[in-house]
């Protein structure tokens, strides 16, 4: 299994809160990603990040922000949490970026916002 | 653009039984596909990929699938059905530039009765 943990597992938290999720791997991947899990919807990429302080949105990027200060780490910061957040996420990883890559997941973080 | 349409979020079969989930996508680029299975309260996990080359694509623990251009589709085929498959599916197209962003579909909860 690919080294990636993520913490915490489960969090609850109350509207209007800051949130930090951190994704942690030992693969030395370069590229990662968050993404959202909802039922109906499948996985939605949030962010992802091509290297360190490399960034860039997804398809679903509004009310989340990121930061990668080291090659292992990379953080999802909710800034004020809402209702609609309460999802369960996901950290990804890849090698690299090429179409065939295979992107291995962490565990997942349940997240609720009260 | 791309998107990925399971067919049924729900299939249930017997064990030993043929089990056949359904993918259809929609790509402006030849596609490159993939099949991630979820278990219980774990992150996804690769069940295989299509490239380019063969279009019968053999994966893990017996799945099976088969790249059909001109039907757009990818459905996921295993012979018989073991208690262990019960998982929910995830089908996934990648985008065709930039980082390896996968599109995924809403998913397929396979249930196995005895």
């Amino acid at each position: 299994d690919a080294g990636i943990t993520q913490s915490p597992r489960h969090k609850v938290t109350e509207t209007g809160t800051p949130v930090t999720l951190r994704c942690h791997q030992t693969e030395n991947h370069r590229y990662m990603y968050w993404y959202r899990q909802d039922p109906g919807h499948g996985l939605r990429l949030i962010h992802y990040s091509y290297g360190v302080k490399d960034t860039d949105k997804g398809e679903v990027s509004d009310g989340y922000s990121v930061s990668r200060s080291k090659t292992e780490d990379f953080l999802l910061t909710l800034e004020s949490a809402t209702s609609s957040q309460t999802s369960v996420y996901f950290c990804a990883i890849s090698e690299d970026s090429r179409r065939t890559d295979t992107q291995y997941f962490g565990p997942g973080t349940r997240l609720t916002v009260l | 653009a791309q998107s990925v349409t399971q067919l049924g979020s729900h299939v249930s079969v017997s064990e030993g039984a043929l089990v056949l989930l359904r993918c259809n996508y929609s790509s402006s680029v030849p596609p490159y596909l993939f099949w991630y299975v979820q278990y219980p309260n774990q992150g996804l996990q690769l069940l295989l990929k299509y490239t380019t080359g063969a279009t019968l694509v053999k994966g893990i623990n017996g799945f099976e699938a088969e790249f059909k251009k001109s039907e757009t589709s990818f459905h996921l085929t295993k012979p018989s059905a073991h208690m262990s498959d019960a998982a929910e599916y995830f089908c996934a197209v990648s985008f065709p530039q930039g980082a390896q962003k996968l599109v995924f579909g809403q998913g397929t909860r396979l249930t196995i009765n005895p």
